[in-house]
């Protein structure tokens, strides 16, 4: 079946500290994936998508299809990254499968 | 408005009552989405309209819930005797195009269910 897999829930590092926020993926035809982006109290939203190839506020996510991962990173965590991430697979068809995200806290 | 609207923010209702949920898309948009998303969960997709039909309602998960778009704009879902396993926040998403060729989805700021 097609899964997305975040194995974290938190991740917590200082600013300035490189991050890198896991995704897996389970799906046997070529996958679409993308990083969805929730701050607090606004509504969700795409950051970025790997067919896309492009670096948002920052980040980037290289989709690596023999490990099935597409694991986001910053080089350098900023305060307002704190957020909510999703990771999602689109089937080419209608509808996008989301993992379970991952919370990220960057402290001053 | 400029994106996605959704009502009520807020739902509080008692185990067997019926519910609606409206969405209102970003105007010219013709795939509305509706997914759902329980507490320490990602959305999990309930059903897509493209125009007027429904052209996929497999995540659906019983035939309590229903969803319809007649004038191909705004949706209402509706739940019928609602339980306590559907308390959870709605978001409907809607988009341009399939999210098979663009993949962005905009998302209003969902409706909390609380079934009590």
């Amino acid at each position: 079946a097609q899964r997305v897999t975040q194995p974290e829930k938190l991740l917590s590092v200082f600013k300035g500290a490189p991050v890198e926020l896991k995704c897996n993926y389970s799906y046997s035809g070529s996958p679409e994936l993308f990083w969805y982006v929730q701050y607090s109290r606004q509504r969700l939203q795409l950051l970025l998508r790997h067919i896309s190839r492009e670096s948002i506020k920052g980040f980037t996510a290289d989709l690596n299809k023999g490990e099935t991962s597409f694991h986001l990173k910053k080089p350098f965590a900023q305060e307002e990254d704190s957020a909510m991430y999703y990771c999602a697979l689109n089937l080419w068809t209608d509808k996008l499968i989301f993992g379970t995200g991952t919370r990220l806290q960057v402290f001053p | 408005g400029a994106g996605v609207s959704q009502t009520p923010s807020n739902k509080v209702t008692e185990k067997g009552k019926y519910v609606e949920l409206r969405c209102d898309p970003i105007s010219g948009h013709t795939a509305l989405y509706w997914y759902r998303q329980s507490l320490g969960q990602g959305p999990e997709f309930l059903i897509y309209f493209q125009g007027t039909g429904a052209a996929d309602d497999s995540g659906l998960p019983n035939d309590r819930f229903f969803a319809v778009r007649p004038e191909g704009s705004v949706s209402t879902l509706k739940i019928q005797r609602t339980e306590r396993g559907d308390s959870a926040v709605y978001l409907c998403a809607s988009s341009n195009g399939l999210a098979g060729e663009t993949g962005e989805l905009f998302f209003g700021e969902g409706s909390r269910l609380t079934v009590l």
